[in-house]
């Protein structure tokens, strides 16, 4: 399968404590983007990455959340001093940056973290 | 970005056409109009996007209003597996972002 992975699926953590997730996009995309998703909602951005640069984030992205992108392959969102509020599922998509076509964005199936 | 409306839920038999309508009156001349679908316990897929004249591909059609303040994604014979929540996404080409800012989409419900 060559499409993007996360990992884990599911995670359940208490209050306070940290979590990490991990997004493996399709080999060849140099764009990595983190949404988040609340039941009932669509997804809501982020951050994104060019390579291992982050060049935008959300104000959603408290200074409890960072992301990486260390060697432009994968990338990990951690979530620090986890908050009941942080109960979402975690979408991670990537994307080719091909100026001559149009460069559409992969999803992965999601982690879904559930913060007791 | 601006901002697109859609009817929050529609209901279509097995078969047959099915049109999802999205307005977006404050469109900009450099938004594309583009469409994801979320299938039950997936991430957001691709399905068609267009910035002026009516577009195909093997999943749907784009039909786009003339002011370019609405646009329709036709499925030409529903399947129960188009079930999903459909969203109507406007980006600017010329923007250098290349987030999505999603709505709270369409659920389509396929009655067999």
């Amino acid at each position: 399968d060559t499409g993007v992975s996360q990992d884990p699926r599911h995670k359940i953590t208490k209050r306070g404590q940290n979590v990490t997730f991990r997004c493996d996009p399709i080999s060849e995309h140099n764009r990595l983007y983190w949404y988040r998703q609340t039941l009932g909602q669509g997804p809501e951005f982020l951050t994104y990455f060019q390579n291992e640069a982050q060049l935008e984030k959300s104000r959603l992205l408290s200074d409890r959340f960072s992301a990486e992108r260390p060697k432009g392959s994968f990338s990990t969102l951690e979530i620090q001093r986890t908050e009941q509020g942080d109960s979402a599922m975690y979408l991670c998509a990537s994307s080719l940056r091909d100026p001559s076509s149009y460069n559409e964005q992969f999803f992965g199936p999601g982690t879904r973290l559930t913060v007791l | 970005d601006a901002k697109t409306t859609q009817p929050n839920s529609m209901e279509s038999n097995e078969e047959e056409p099915v049109h999802l309508p999205c307005n977006h009156s404050t469109i900009s001349g450099t938004d594309y109009i583009h469409w994801y679908r979320q299938l039950p316990s997936q991430g957001p897929e691709y399905v068609i996007h267009g910035l002026t004249s009516n577009v195909n591909n093997r999943m749907a059609s784009l039909a786009i209003a003339e002011d370019r303040k609405s646009s329709t994604l036709i499925l030409h014979r529903a399947t129960l597996r188009d079930a999903a929540v459909y969203y109507c996404i406007l980006r600017d080409k010329t923007s250098g972002t290349y987030k999505y800012i999603f709505g709270t989409g369409t659920r389509l419900k396929v009655l067999a």
